[in-house]
C-alpha cells in the first residue's frame, strides 16, 4: 500500500526567504510519480510541481524545486524567495503508474505561513 | 483556457438525503477523479472515471456512485447522506495526452464544500 508522510508542524517563514517542506513516501511500485500542490483558504488544489521516478534531474518550476533522494524515498519541497502569496496549506502526493491506476494518494499537508 | 469548474460552491443538506454534485473538466482533458477532503486532512480518493466508465474507486460505500457523460463532465452521486459526509468534494481532470512534462497530472477545481446536519 502507499503511504505519503507529512509530519512537519505548521511551517513560518520570513519573507524573501528559502522554506523546505518534508515528504516521505513508501511504496514497493518501481515506477511512481510525486506532486506537490498548494491549497489556499479558498480550497482549490493548485498544482505546482512534479517528479517521476525515474528522473535523472530534480524537477524546478520557478520559485519551487523538489529535492528528490529516491533511496531516501523522501521528495522535499523547495520555495526559493518566499512571498505571503505562498502562506497556504502543501500536500505532497503520489501516483502509481502501474496499468490504468492513476489515482492520487495525498499526505496530511502542512501549514505555512509567510511573515512580512 | 477554461479550467475545471464544478457546481454548486456550497450546499447545505439533511441526514438521509441525497446530493448530487457537478464537475466539468479542463478543455482537452477526458479523464475525471473525484476526491473527499475532510476538514484538516488530505484529499481522499474516491473513484475515477474514463470513457464514461467507472476505471478506478477508492474505499467508499456503495452510497457514492458517479457518472461521466459523452463530453466528459461527470456527477458525484451521494445517497442516504451521514454527518460523515461533510468534506470538501474536489473535481480533477486529467488527460494522458497532457504531457506537460509529465503524463496525465490532474488539475483540480474549487470544490463543493458540502454540510450534512
Amino acid at each position: 500500500a502507499q503511504k505519503i508522510t507529512q509530519t512537519q508542524p505548521g511551517m513560518f517563514v520570513q519573507e524573501k526567504e528559502a522554506v523546505t517542506l518534508d515528504c516521505t513516501y513508501d511504496t514497493s511500485d518501481p515506477s511512481y510519480g510525486l506532486f506537490w500542490y498548494k491549497q489556499p483558504s479558498s480550497g482549490e488544489m493548485i498544482f505546482l510541481i512534479y517528479q517521476g521516478s525515474y528522473d535523472q534531474q530534480n524537477a524546478t518550476e520557478g520559485r519551487y524545486s523538489l529535492n528528490f533522494q529516491k533511496a531516501r524515498k523522501s521528495a522535499n519541497l523547495v520555495i526559493s524567495a518566499s512571498q505571503l502569496g505562498d502562506s497556504a496549506m502543501y500536500f505532497c502526493a503520489m501516483r502509481e503508474t502501474t496499468g490504468a491506476n492513476s489515482k492520487l494518494t495525498f499526505g496530511k499537508g502542512i501549514t505555512l505561513s509567510v511573515r512580512p | 483556457d477554461a479550467g475545471v469548474t464544478q457546481s454548486p460552491t456550497h450546499l447545505i443538506k439533511t441526514r438521509g438525503q441525497q446530493v448530487t454534485l457537478r464537475c466539468s473538466p479542463k478543455s482537452g482533458h477526458d479523464t475525471v477523479s473525484w476526491y473527499q477532503q475532510a476538514l484538516g486532512q488530505g484529499p481522499q480518493f474516491i473513484f475515477q472515471y474514463y470513457e464514461e466508465e467507472e476505471r478506478q474507486r477508492g474505499n467508499f460505500p456503495d452510497r457514492f456512485s458517479g457518472h461521466q457523460f459523452p463530453n466528459y463532465s461527470s456527477e458525484l452521486n451521494v445517497n442516504a447522506l451521514l454527518l460523515g459526509d461533510s468534506a470538501l468534494y474536489l473535481c480533477a481532470s486529467s488527460s494522458p495526452r497532457d504531457y506537460r512534462g509529465s503524463t496525465d497530472t490532474q488539475y483540480f477545481g474549487p470544490g463543493t464544500r458540502l454540510t450534512v446536519l
